[in-house]
């Protein structure tokens, strides 16, 4: 069965340091999204891809993050500074179009000390 | 702000009971419902998905739809204790910015043998 695959699936960051988490959807998904689950709180929306251009990012911060997708295959979300706050779930997801359900990879869990 | 609530729980049954798990949501114009399942410290997979009024049933599982009501709800029928895990109510938004699904907290379900 296909997958998204996601990397790291653990990281422990100092607070001011950068971090980057890499997604490679399933091959021929066009749609891919980048969502943040802090623990007992749904996913929320950070940025929305379709191909390689960027279709929200409203939710994004934007003073400390970036997302892309260059080649619109496999993304890479980048954190600098991290700050405490953004200990979370970091939750990848693809879909074949924008009316479809998504399939989630198994997530980064980040841990900023 | 468009939101989807839920009951955040928990919702405890005994095994082979009727789990009944609800979701309502404001924006009028979604046109599309999903539900998901996470256990403790994994990635969300997709159930069910429904778009019309109505029932949707597959297997065990039986999602309603009430669009005039705004709601939507899963039924897990002969629940098991396997079926513990939370659940996520996702709805597809109309916003012009793009088409990701917006997420409730979740109904931590236990289903006791």
């Amino acid at each position: 069965e296909a997958e998204v695959a996601q990397s790291p699936r653990y990281k422990i960051t100092e607070k001011s340091q950068a971090v980057a988490f890499w997604c490679d959807p399933i091959s021929g998904h066009a749609t891919l999204y980048w969502y943040r689950q802090i623990l007992g709180q749904g996913p929320e929306l950070l940025v929305q891809f379709q191909d390689e251009s960027v279709v929200d990012d409203s939710q994004l911060p934007k003073d400390r993050f970036s997302a892309e997708r260059l080649k619109g295959v496999d993304s890479t979300l980048k954190i600098q500074p991290a700050e405490l706050g953004d200990s979370a779930m970091y939750l990848c997801a693809s879909s074949e179009g924008v009316n479809y359900g998504y399939t989630f990879g198994s997530g980064t869990r980040l841990t900023v000390v | 702000q468009k939101e989807v609530e839920q009951n955040s729980g928990p919702l405890s049954v005994p095994e082979g009971a009727i789990a009944s798990l609800n979701c309502t949501y404001s924006d009028r114009g979604s046109q599309s419902f999903f539900w998901y399942r996470q256990y403790s410290g994994k990635s969300p997979e997709l159930i069910m998905f429904i778009y019309s009024n109505g029932d949707k049933e597959d297997g065990r599982f039986t999602a309603q739809l009430n669009k005039a009501s705004q709601y939507v709800s899963l039924l897990i029928r002969d629940s098991q204790p396997s079926d513990s895990a939370t659940y996520l109510c996702a709805v597809r938004g109309s916003n012009q910015a793009g088409t990701a699904l917006i997420f409730g907290k979740g109904t931590t379900l236990s289903v006791s043998s």
